[in-house]
């Protein structure tokens, strides 16, 4: 069965390193979304692709936060620098919609500590 | 902009106890979608299902089963014949069709005990 892959599982940064995230949606799948889940609370969109598209990214700290899919297949998030409240689960989903309302499929996170 | 409220923050049952998650939601879309997922100790999201706002019948799928509302914006979630695996958090995320994130709300914890 497809799924959606991401790496690393954990990762530890220290306050002011950068870190990245990778991710690689179901084949075939055009929306890409990352989310972020703060311990205890539900996930937050911060960006959403179409293709290599952003559509949405109001909710992405953009002065640290950045986002890329080059070719409209797999996409990286990167923070710089990383901060304390910056901890959290980072969620990669995919869903085959051209315009997402379908069902997202999610991958298995990865959690960031930042110490 | 949706928004969703799911008031239970933990929920506890003996197994083969039935259990009912509450939601609430609002949005300002003529047509939406309502999904529900869960989250396993394990992290990952498992889509449990999507309903269209069109679509007021109520959904039974094995154990699971969905009461849509629309005229109380409420689609509530039963798991009957609770089991120990089904102890997760659950989430209700209402989606927009003009704008397509899911907005999840707060979640809420069954944990069921044998």
């Amino acid at each position: 069965e497809a799924e959606v892959a991401q790496s690393p599982r954990y990762k530890i940064t220290e306050k002011s390193q950068a870190v990245a995230f990778w991710c690689d949606p179901i084949s075939g799948h055009a929306t890409l979304y990352w989310y972020r889940q703060i311990l205890g609370q539900g996930p937050e969109l911060l960006v959403q692709f179409q293709d290599e598209s952003v559509v949405d990214d109001s909710q992405l700290p953009k002065d640290r936060f950045s986002a890329e899919r080059l070719k409209g297949v797999d996409s990286t998030l990167k923070i710089q620098p990383a901060e304390l409240g910056d901890s959290a689960m980072y969620l990669c989903a995919s869903s085959p919609g051209s315009r997402g309302s379908t069902e997202a499929f999610f991958g298995q996170g990865t959690r960031l500590t930042v110490v | 902009a949706q928004k969703v409220t799911q008031a239970q923050t933990e929920i506890s049952v003996v197994e083969k106890e039935d259990v009912t998650l509450d939601c609430v939601y609002e949005t300002r879309d003529t047509t939406y979608y309502l999904f529900w997922y869960k989250q396993p100790p394990s992290g990952e999201l498992v889509f449990l299902i999507r309903r269209n706002s069109f679509d007021e019948q109520n959904e039974i799928s094995g154990r699971y089963s969905w009461n849509f509302q629309k005229s109380t914006s409420s689609f509530n979630f039963t798991i009957t014949a609770s089991q120990v695996v089904d102890s997760a958090v659950y989430f209700c995320a209402p989606q927009g069709t003009s704008g397509s994130r899911l907005t999840f709300g707060e979640g809420t914890q069954l944990t069921v005990n044998p």
